[in-house]
């Protein structure tokens, strides 16, 4: 089993749909949970952390499962800026670097 | 502030070369990571350092990859010889601390082996 899973996408969603991303983690002691956002041809940026009681940032929402290892992204009213490839990343175990999925490719169109 | 900064952006070399790339990270920023991302897969960690110390190279490969942080600031990352499977992006990180903190990623250097 990788130890990050995520769908494998391409997701091709017109504006304003909403949209979700699944991933899947190996380690149950995993502390720390991202989603990161790389562009076509840039670095990856961060777009936001998860916590275990969920959070949100304007029409993004990420959600934690520890029982289920288990992370979701969920992008409302999506925007044709929103079209990038979506990584979603975890802590391997303390002190050590961050995991990374393959990441899922988001197509939004007008 | 500055962000991370990575030179060469690109680089073309035949295999059995030697390549080196440079990072300077985040002013105050004890770690340091580079990252192997090939084409459609997400970034691998190839090595980090802690200050001037490293931390996991477990999954750097040694017979021709080698890394240094003389200083505990710039880096340098050297492949020799390199092979056609060593084409991907070399992306450099830092952060404050390590084992989960906030990671902020250079521009990368584009290689590709002939």
């Amino acid at each position: 089993r990788k130890e990050v899973e995520q769908d494998p996408g391409p997701f091709n969603v017109p504006e304003g749909a909403t949209v979700a991303f699944n991933c899947t983690y190996s380690n149950s002691a995993s502390q720390s949970f991202f989603w990161y956002r790389q562009d076509c041809r840039k670095e990856p940026k961060l777009l936001m952390s998860v916590y275990s009681s969920g959070n949100e940032d304007g029409r993004f929402t990420a959600q934690l499962n520890r029982a289920s290892q288990y992370i979701s992204l969920l992008i409302r009213d999506s925007k044709l800026s929103d079209s990038a490839t979506y990584l979603c990343v975890v802590n391997g175990k303390a002190g050590t670097a961050l995991i990374f999925g393959k990441g899922t490719t988001l197509s939004v169109s007008s | 502030e500055a962000g991370v900064a990575q030179s060469p952006r690109y680089k073309i070399i035949e295999k059995r070369q030697s390549v080196a790339f440079w990072c300077n990270p985040i002013s105050g920023h004890a770690t340091l990571y580079w990252y192997q991302q090939i084409l459609g897969q997400g970034p691998k960690l190839l090595i980090q350092f802690q200050n001037n110390g490293v931390v996991d190279d477990s999954q750097l490969p040694k017979d021709r990859f080698s890394a240094e942080r003389l200083k505990g600031v710039d880096s340098t990352l050297k492949i020799q010889p390199a092979k056609l499977e060593d084409s991907a992006v070399y992306l450099c990180a830092s952060s404050l601390t390590s084992g989960g903190n906030i990671q902020y990623f250079g521009a990368g250097t584009r290689l590709s082996v002939l």
